[in-house]
């Protein structure tokens, strides 16, 4: 059955330095985004993506964050310049189409922790 | 998008079927309900969605009420592995994004 996959599944990092989020969404999907997870909260939503363009984002990702399918397979996050509250599970989805009924299917997560 | 309203934990002996009530007494002619869990702080995954009639695949089934104010997601002999949280989430076709509520945590005990 294919599958997201995320890499990679723990980055520690220091405050202030870059980090970049990688996901390989199924195939055939065409739709992607990005959510996170702080712990013990909900998860929320960060960003979606089409046709190399976001169509959507939060007030949660704001000028440090950036995404990017930089070749036909992968789609990454970047987070400039990283603080201790980005600090969280991030999640990478995918889907076939926009909205309903196209169901997200969700990779395992990268656990980002800023120290 | 619409709220929903779970309540925060419900327990589950194995074997038997896990009933978990959801309502989204707000919802719009437009929107679906979805259900995903969360096992653990693994990824969410998807079990089911639909609009008006009941739906039933491989995993759960889904009965949402004629007036579609609320919803009930049903595993059918759960078991030790369906331990997670279940989040019922109204979704549209003007938003890609899913609104992810605190959901409820199912325990189903040997």
């Amino acid at each position: 059955e294919p599958e997201v996959t995320q890499t990679p599944s723990h980055q520690v990092t220091q405050m202030g330095q870059e980090v970049i989020l990688r996901c390989v969404p199924i195939s055939n999907h065409l739709y992607f985004y990005w959510y996170r997870q702080i712990l013990g909260q909900k998860v929320e939503f960060l960003v979606s993506f089409y046709n190399n363009e976001i169509s959507e984002k939060s007030e949660i990702f704001d000028d440090q964050f950036s995404v990017e399918r930089p070749d036909g397979s992968n789609f990454t996050l970047k987070i400039r310049s990283t603080k201790l509250e980005d600090s969280a599970m991030y999640f990478c989805a995918s889907s076939e189409g926009w909205g309903t009924p196209y169901e997200q299917y969700f990779g395992p997560g990268t656990r980002l922790t800023v120290t | 998008d619409a709220k929903t309203t779970q309540p925060p934990s419900m327990d589950c002996a194995e074997g038997r079927a896990a009933n978990l009530p959801c309502n989204h007494s707000t919802i719009s002619g437009n929107e679906y309900v979805y259900w995903y869990r969360q096992i653990h702080s693994q990824g969410p995954q998807y079990i089911i969605h639909g609009l008006k009639n009941n739906e039933t695949n491989e995993m759960a089934s889904l009965i949402i009420t004629e007036d579609r104010k609320s919803s009930t997601l049903i595993l059918p002999h759960a078991t030790l592995r369906d331990t997670a949280v279940y989040y019922c989430i109204a979704g549209s076709s003007n938003t890609g994004k899913l609104i992810f509520g605190q959901g409820t945590t199912l325990q189903v005990k040997p």
